[in-house]
């Protein structure tokens, strides 16, 4: 019973371009949701959050949109370098709650 | 120090061989989490603190799990007669308390032969 998926397991886009990283959630209590981006043989590190009261949240070159009625938000890079080549993994919970359900992560790779 | 310290990087184990893994967290941070993290997947939830209680544990996987914070800052993760299964990273995460970004060690990948 997977709560939150990322059905693409591995991306590649061309330096400059737009990276989209796509996730889906099952339930639909999460009302708090976070983008994790993890180097090898490192923690995940913290990107980006978005809480349910908004649709769209940016933070310079990271953008995510959240859409509530399909369950599905998405982390838009602008432009695409090759130091945000990682694995990308978003995160859901409830408020109220300290539980978050991680994504199986989607593997991004920017070529130069 | 400035971020989540893990410790060991690196533990490999016998089959049937205790271990404990142990995690510092930001110092002031009242919540701290244990995860796991199998090879592809992502980190799997584990057990809760806040402060020294233990308010959730009910990610972890069998009674052989226990974890520790016994003064509400360095925690322990024990695993008894560790078996192949076992065998993952095992992340450390803390944050200020409630719906906070959790800042995350960089892990303790285990391995059992």
């Amino acid at each position: 019973d997977q709560q939150v998926k990322q059905n693409s397991p591995s991306l590649s886009v061309q330096e400059g371009r737009i990276s989209i990283l796509n996730c889906d959630y099952t339930n639909s209590m999460f009302d708090y949701f976070l983008w994790y981006k993890k180097y090898p043989a490192e923690g995940p590190t913290f990107l980006i959050s978005i809480s349910s009261i908004k649709d769209k949240n940016e933070d310079g070159r990271f953008t995510v949109f959240l859409n509530k009625s399909a369950k599905h938000l998405s982390l838009h890079i602008v432009p695409s370098q090759p130091g945000d080549s990682a694995v990308y993994f978003c995160a859901a919970a409830t408020s109220g709650t300290y539980k978050y359900i991680f994504g199986t992560g989607t593997r991004l790779k920017v070529l130069a | 120090g400035a971020g989540v310290s893990q410790s060991p990087r690196y533990k490999v184990a016998k089959r049937g061989q205790d271990v404990a893994l142990r995690c510092d967290p930001i110092s002031g941070h009242v919540s701290l989490f244990w995860y796991q993290q199998a090879l592809g997947q992502g980190p799997e939830f584990l057990t809760y603190f806040q402060n020294e209680a233990q308010l959730d544990k009910s990610g972890l996987p069998s009674d052989r799990f226990f974890a520790e914070r016994p003064e509400g800052s360095v925690s322990t993760l024990k695993i008894q007669r560790t078996q192949q299964e076992d065998s993952a990273v095992y992340l450390c995460a803390s944050s200020r308390g409630g719906l906070e970004k959790l800042f995350f060690g960089s892990g303790t990948q285990l391995s059992v032969l």
